[in-house]
């Protein structure tokens, strides 16, 4: 079975500097999707970033970019510039290919202060 | 035009009450999902349907019945419930051959006294 694991618990930073929040996964699978999720306090999950395992090169997404290893089984999410609205759990994800479910973390809650 | 809707936002019930939590989605996906996020936070899948077949179970006890009517709704009933089901649950959908790639709703919160 797959397992994904945040170590941090909690973070935070002041407004617009970079934060970088760890993920680490284990499977047995070769192809497979890994996916940043952003819970704010209104609770909607939002999609941040997502990444194919086949890709070599990492996933950005404007401010949002993605350390994907995957010998490591790491996948670290990198906020730049970070903004009071970046405030929210965030929660590291894995799908196996052709599977539909969505394995998460444990999340980790980051404040930017103001 | 919400994309993935629940209804209701907040359910407050006592131990041994049945309720149901409804889905819907205006998207044109084919499947959908219930997850479950626990009072640490915790999120995971309970059920999956395709096309109203249901796919996944994740050993969720035999209380809580998905029903599915039609592609657009998946309907979580839930029997004789109990203080561990508070929690917030979340439904999504997306469409088959795609599942990496889920919208969620903005979830379900409730609460069992």
């Amino acid at each position: 079975a797959q397992t994904v694991t945040q170590s941090q618990p909690e973070m935070s930073v002041q407004e617009a500097e970079t934060v970088t929040l760890s993920c680490t996964y284990d499977t047995s699978e070769n192809n497979y999707y890994l996916f940043w999720y952003k819970q704010p306090p209104s609770r909607q999950m939002i999609l941040v970033i997502r990444q194919e395992a086949y890709k070599q090169q990492n996933a950005t997404e404007n401010r949002f970019s993605v350390n994907f290893q995957k010998a490591a089984k790491s996948f670290s999410l990198k906020i730049s510039d970070s903004q009071l609205g970046d405030t929210a759990m965030y929660f590291c994800a894995f799908m196996k290919q052709g599977a539909q479910k969505l394995v998460f973390g444990q999340g980790t809650r980051l404040t930017i202060n103001p | 035009d919400t994309a993935v809707s629940q209804t209701p936002k907040y359910l407050v019930t006592q131990m041994g009450n049945d309720k149901s939590i409804k889905c819907e989605q205006n998207l044109g996906h084919d499947t959908m999902y219930w997850y479950k996020q626990d009072s640490k936070k915790f999120l995971k899948i309970m059920f999956s349907y395709n096309n109203k077949e249901l796919i996944i179970n994740e050993t969720v006890p035999n209380r809580f019945s998905p029903k599915s009517p039609d592609k657009a709704h998946l309907n979580l009933h839930i029997n004789s419930l109990e203080l561990g089901d508070s929690a917030v649950y979340f439904c999504a959908s997306s469409l088959r051959g795609q599942q990496e790639t889920q919208y969620f709703g903005p979830g379900t919160r409730l609460l069992v006294l």
